[in-house]
């Protein structure tokens, strides 16, 4: 089983250009994920989707929109990258019974913007 | 607000016991989560408490007191492989994940 697949692994990117972070889960698991990481901060939650058909903000979704049309698939797209959303993407999912409910992580995706 | 405070980094050494502490703020709570994470990897799932007290997995333990905000993760029979960044998160009242900024943990020899 992959678990989540994140691509690309990593990319720069100028200013002003769009970018869509991929990120597929074959758990079947109903929630997604999507989190920044930055030196010396904890992972900050950009947006996130409870089951396939909803997306929801999270504490950093500026700049940032997800989609998730299937249960398997939840793109993060940056519409015009700036230099502050240079960072470690990480995409995640988990079963969405709330009253456990462990995070699964993907690979991430290191995005530098110029 | 909301505030996850944990160490920044810790040392300790190989065959030794470590203890690293979280204390925790949150608009409800629906348990307290550790993970780990090694360097330019994933963070991957160690443990969950909800009820006070202490859970053991093999050379990991967690503990949780509730009425503190507080918990800690105890590494014991310290390997080199368990150098690595220790991550504690709180669920709010939203279900959603509160994350600490890590703990770095070295093992020197």
């Amino acid at each position: 089983t992959a678990g989540i697949t994140q691509a690309p692994t990593s990319q720069i990117l100028a200013a002003g250009r769009s970018m869509t972070l991929r990120c597929t889960q074959d758990m079947r698991h109903n929630a997604m994920y999507w989190y920044r990481q930055d030196l010396g901060l904890g992972l900050r939650l950009i947006h996130y989707s409870n089951t396939a058909g909803t997306t929801g903000k999270g504490e950093v979704p500026d700049g940032y929109s997800v989609s998730r049309a299937n249960t398997d698939d939840f793109p993060l797209t940056l519409a015009s990258a700036v230099p502050s959303q240079t960072s470690v993407y990480f995409c995640a999912s988990s079963e969405g019974d709330t009253s456990t409910d462990t995070q699964y992580f993907g690979p991430g995706t290191r995005l530098t913007v110029l | 607000g909301q505030n996850i405070d944990q160490p920044t980094e810790m040392t300790a050494t190989e065959g030794a016991i470590v203890q690293i502490n979280c204390t925790y703020q949150t608009s409800g709570f629906n348990g307290l989560f550790w993970y780990q994470q090694h360097a330019g990897e994933a963070p991957t799932f160690l443990s969950y408490n909800v009820l006070d007290g202490l859970e053991e997995k093999g050379r990991f333990s967690s503990f949780l007191s509730r009425s503190k905000g507080y918990s800690y993760l105890l590494l014991k029979e310290l390997q080199m492989k368990d150098s690595a960044s220790y991550l504690c998160a709180a669920m709010d009242s939203n279900y959603q994940l509160i994350w600490g900024a890590g703990t770095k943990l070295i093992i020197k020899p």
